[in-house]
């Protein structure tokens, strides 16, 4: 099945710097999602990316869908201690797996104020 | 929009009990519902793909019989752990993907914390 590479693994980062995570697949992919999850919660949306190329921001977060949609990173400008969290991405599963995801192995963040 | 619930946040029981946990959609209708398992600091792990009106789908290695699964509505799935064991003690979470979904968004409910004494 498809497999979705996470890096990096984890970040050690203080308040204020800019911040860069990125998947990669194996295979191609229609759609990048990319969800936080806070501790002792649920994943959260947030940002989806639906094409080749494409640019999307939300806030100071910025995801871009790789030209060979084999990729896609997330950035997070200017970090606050509230950023921290795990990070994941996300793209269908493929194949018959019908409205199932495939999930990287999370970017574990933390913010040093 | 796109709220999902589950109910409880936490439980702890004893070994040998079966507990029930809930996942519902608030605001939307939700083709397919979604269980996953989450151990300290790692991915989710799918267990079973939940349709309503239909058995779910287990993923390999997960027991039916062990996890059930019942999807009454569009809005409520429920998952069962039956006869838990302390092995069973995991964050739960479920997942919903709406009816008007085109590219197989989920989005998640708070999860819920078992600990099997």
């Amino acid at each position: 099945g498809q497999q979705l590479n996470q890096s990096p693994q984890s970040m050690f980062i203080q308040e204020g710097e800019d911040v860069s995570m990125n998947c990669t697949s194996s295979s191609i992919f229609n759609t990048w999602l990319w969800y936080k999850q806070d501790p002792g919660e649920g994943p959260v949306l947030l940002i989806a990316l639906y094409k080749a190329g494409e640019l999307t921001s939300n806030g100071r977060l910025t995801a871009q869908f790789g030209i060979t949609r084999k990729d896609s990173f997330l950035n997070i400008s200017a970090s606050i201690p509230s950023d921290v969290g795990i990070y994941f991405c996300a793209g269908p599963a493929g194949g018959t797996s019908y409205g199932k995801l495939t999930f990287g192995q999370g970017t574990i963040l933390t913010v040093h104020p | 929009g796109a709220v999902v619930s589950q109910h409880p946040s936490r439980v702890i029981c004893k070994s040998g009990t079966s507990v029930k946990i809930e996942c519902r959609s608030l605001d939307f209708q939700a083709t397919t519902m979604f269980w996953y398992r989450q151990f300290p600091k790692q991915s989710l792990m799918l267990m079973a793909t939940s349709n309503e009106g239909s058995k779910a789908t287990y993923e390999q290695g997960v027991e039916k019989d062990k996890f059930l699964i019942n999807h009454a509505s569009l809005t409520l799935s429920t998952l069962t752990v039956t006869s838990a064991h302390p092995e069973d003690s995991s964050f739960y979470i479920c997942s919903a993907t709406p009816l008007a979904a085109v590219y197989n968004e989920q989005f998640f409910g708070p999860g819920t914390r078992l600990t099997v004494l």
